[in-house]
């Protein structure tokens, strides 16, 4: 069954330093997603890109952040200048087509981000 | 706007009885809602969905929730817990109009005791 990956599983960095999260959503898929969770909080809405786009940003998704779909396969979330508040837990999903298709998202494992 | 409200963060049952994990939502619009569950280190698998066709909304695993306009009530139910249903569980609502982003509930921790 199709399924979307993301990598690394684990990243931790220096405040400060620039990070790239990779997702491959499912290949069939035309909408893509980042949520976050930080650890004891709600899954949050990040952003969300549609035919190299960004179709919806959260309050989150400030000027730090930037996704990118450099290629037919994968899908990029990167953070310019990490802070230690952006450590958290942060899920890729996409989603097929129109109507009730979109609807549903599949998530990817999760990337854990630690800034230190 | 829109929001669920998970009553419970953990439920505790035995193998063998049943679960009921409980959600209420807020929204202007018949929803579509999702529950959505996570095992330790894994990402988050849909469990089942309902975008306003029947009512009873069968899952994967057993699984099964009801949507209950009146109540504004999405539980998600399954009538024999067994030890691998121990995850992590989110009611989820997705939002009317735009890119239907996901807006999540808290979570409940379902432990499964032999």
């Amino acid at each position: 069954e199709p399924e979307v990956t993301q990598t690394p599983s684990h990243q931790v960095t220096q405040m400060g330093q620039e990070v790239i999260l990779r997702c491959v959503p499912i290949s069939n898929h035309l909408y893509f997603y980042w949520y976050r969770q930080i650890l004891g909080q709600k899954v949050e809405f990040l952003v969300s890109f549609y035919n190299n786009e960004i179709s919806e940003k959260s309050e989150i998704f400030d000027d730090q952040f930037s996704v990118e779909r450099p290629d037919g396969s994968n899908f990029t979330l990167k953070i310019r200048s990490t802070k230690l508040e952006d450590s958290a837990m942060y899920f890729c999903a996409s989603s097929e087509g129109e109507g009730a298709t979109r609807e549903t998202q599949y998530f990817g494992p999760g990337t854990r981000l630690l800034v230190l | 706007a829109q929001s669920v409200t998970q009553l419970d963060s953990h439920v505790s049952v035995s193998e063998g009885t049943p679960v009921l994990l409980r959600c209420n939502y807020s929204s202007s619009y018949s929803p579509s809602l999702f529950w959505y569950v996570q095992h330790p280190n894994k990402g988050l698998q849909l469990l089942l969905k309902y975008t306003s066709a029947a009512t009873l909304v069968k899952g994967i695993n057993g699984f099964e929730a009801e949507f209950k306009k009146s109540e504004t009530s999405f539980h998600l139910t399954k009538p024999s817990a067994h030890m691998s249903d121990a995850a992590e569980y989110f009611c989820v609502v997705s939002e009317i109009g735009g890119y239907n982003k996901l807006i999540f509930g808290a979570g409940t921790r379902l432990a499964v005791h032999p």
